[in-house]
């Protein structure tokens, strides 16, 4: 069965230092993986994506991820934080021929001034 | 780009009533979603659809039901609303292909609050 786990539920960082947003997942088979971002009162909008192509996938508003096989890790990071980057910070992934995604729990992004 | 609209963004109920909630996409998509957010819980798949007048059970349909009669457009009904439906609505579309798998597309959400 497939799932995913977010390591850290609140991640704290100082504007302009970097970010590290954790994921494992677990998956029988290749699976999917996405970030989604969301800011208060608003929906979920899509950061980035991993189908199987390139293991480093770049996305929106500088972020990033790695797909580690080994580590069944999708760690998403950005080199600076912006203000504007606080929000809650989704891991979801899906198995192939799967119209459903699975969400983690979430990762809530704090930027200090 | 995909616009996914939610025809209330807060809505207020009284316990009793029957609630329904609207989406639409403008995307052609042949996927559709409905989810509920709470605090610590997460996203919860509500009920999702596959083409028009189809509909499946996601993880929490009970005290819900969904009508897809086009498929641009995909409704959520509380048949009898209870407090403990008070939640953040959140609607999805997808494309459906068979090979790799296609991201899901939000609205803004509907904050629906049973009193």
């Amino acid at each position: 069965a497939q799932s995913v786990t977010q390591l850290d539920s609140h991640v704290s960082v100082s504007e302009g230092t970097p970010v590290l947003l954790r994921c494992n997942y677990s998956s029988s088979y290749s699976p999917s993986l996405f970030w989604y971002v969301q800011h208060p009162n608003k929906g979920l909008q899509l950061l980035l994506k991993y189908t199987s192509a390139a293991t480093l996938v770049k996305g929106i508003n500088g972020f990033e991820a790695e797909f580690k096989k080994s580590e069944t890790s999708f760690h998403l990071t950005k080199p600076s934080a912006h203000m504007s980057d606080a929000a809650e910070y989704f891991c979801v992934v899906s198995e192939p021929g799967q119209s459903k995604l699975i969400f983690g729990q979430g990762t809530t992004l704090q930027v200090k001034p | 780009d995909v616009k996914v609209t939610q025809s209330s963004r807060y809505l207020v109920k009284r316990t009793g009533e029957k609630v329904f909630l609207e989406c639409v996409q403008d995307m052609d998509h042949e996927n559709m979603f409905w989810y509920r957010q709470d605090p610590g819980l997460g996203l919860r798949l509500i009920y999702f659809s596959y083409d028009v007048k189809m509909k499946e059970k996601g993880d929490i349909p009970e005290g819900y039901s969904v009508s897809r009669e086009k498929k641009e457009r995909f409704s959520l009904i509380l048949e009898s609303a209870s407090t403990n439906q008070t939640s953040m609505y959140l609607c999805a579309s997808s494309l459906q292909t068979g090979g790799g798998n296609q991201p899901q597309h939000f609205g803004d959400g509907t904050r629906l609050s049973i009193l």
